[in-house]
């Protein structure tokens, strides 16, 4: 069973504030990592596919880093604003290729105040 | 953009019955699969599904579920003896491997509350 940890587990930040919470996969086998943020009453949106250690994707205000060898990425919230509150999720898929299923985090509940 | 359709949004069933979740894909996506969250709990994966055929699946999925792709459009989970431990939402997703392989991500559709009394 493949161990996915994300912490904090919740987070309440002020609006305007910058925040990160990690990701923790393992280290052995790694094929790649998804990032996705998940909305109330809305389904799971893509953010970031990570697949190379040293990987830096960002998409307007968030971005994420990758670190293969020690199994964790970071995922950086600059500026927050009310409209990112969410549940974030990281889901990890390990071998060559041929494991198909992605094996989630928990999530990071992000709660934004203003 | 498109996106995946699921459906009902809520199914209220009793235990012992069979229900079947449907969903339908974005078109030109390859790749297929159904994930469940117990509410409090993770996102479990439970089966992924390429080629009309299962790929891969998870301890969940035992033989009490089953996935059909019927036609070139809809894809349904069926539960075929509820329990009231299958109450749950459940999401489908879909994926074109063509971009990126297995690097590239999900598409969720917005899921079906199971509820099983």
């Amino acid at each position: 069973i493949l161990n996915v940890e994300q912490s904090p587990q919740s987070l309440h930040v002020q609006e305007g504030d910058s925040t990160n919470f990690t990701c923790s996969f393992p280290s052995s086998n790694f094929y790649a990592l998804h990032w996705y943020r998940w909305e109330t009453a809305k389904s799971p949106e893509a953010l970031f596919v990570m697949t190379l250690n040293g990987d830096e994707k960002k998409k307007g205000r968030i971005s994420a880093t990758l670190n293969t060898k020690e199994g964790y990425s970071y995922l950086y919230i600059k500026g927050s604003q009310p409209e990112d509150s969410a549940t974030y999720l990281c889901a990890f898929i390990s071998g060559g290729g041929g494991a198909d299923g992605l094996t989630f985090g928990k999530g990071t509940h992000l709660i934004i105040q203003p | 953009e498109p996106e995946v359709t699921q459906t009902p949004s809520h199914q209220v069933t009793q235990m012992g019955q069979e229900v079947i979740l449907r969903c339908v894909p974005i078109s030109n996506h390859l790749y297929f699969y159904w994930y469940r969250q117990i509410l409090g709990q993770k996102v479990e994966f439970l089966v992924s599904f390429y080629n009309n055929e299962i790929s891969e699946k998870s301890e969940i999925f035992d033989d009490q579920f089953s996935v059909e792709r019927p036609d070139g459009s809809n894809f349904t989970l069926k539960i075929r003896s509820t329990k009231l431990e299958d109450s749950a939402m459940y999401f489908c997703a879909s994926r074109n491997w063509a971009r990126g392989g297995t690097g590239s991500p999900l598409h969720f559709g917005n899921g079906t509350r199971l509820t099983v009394t």
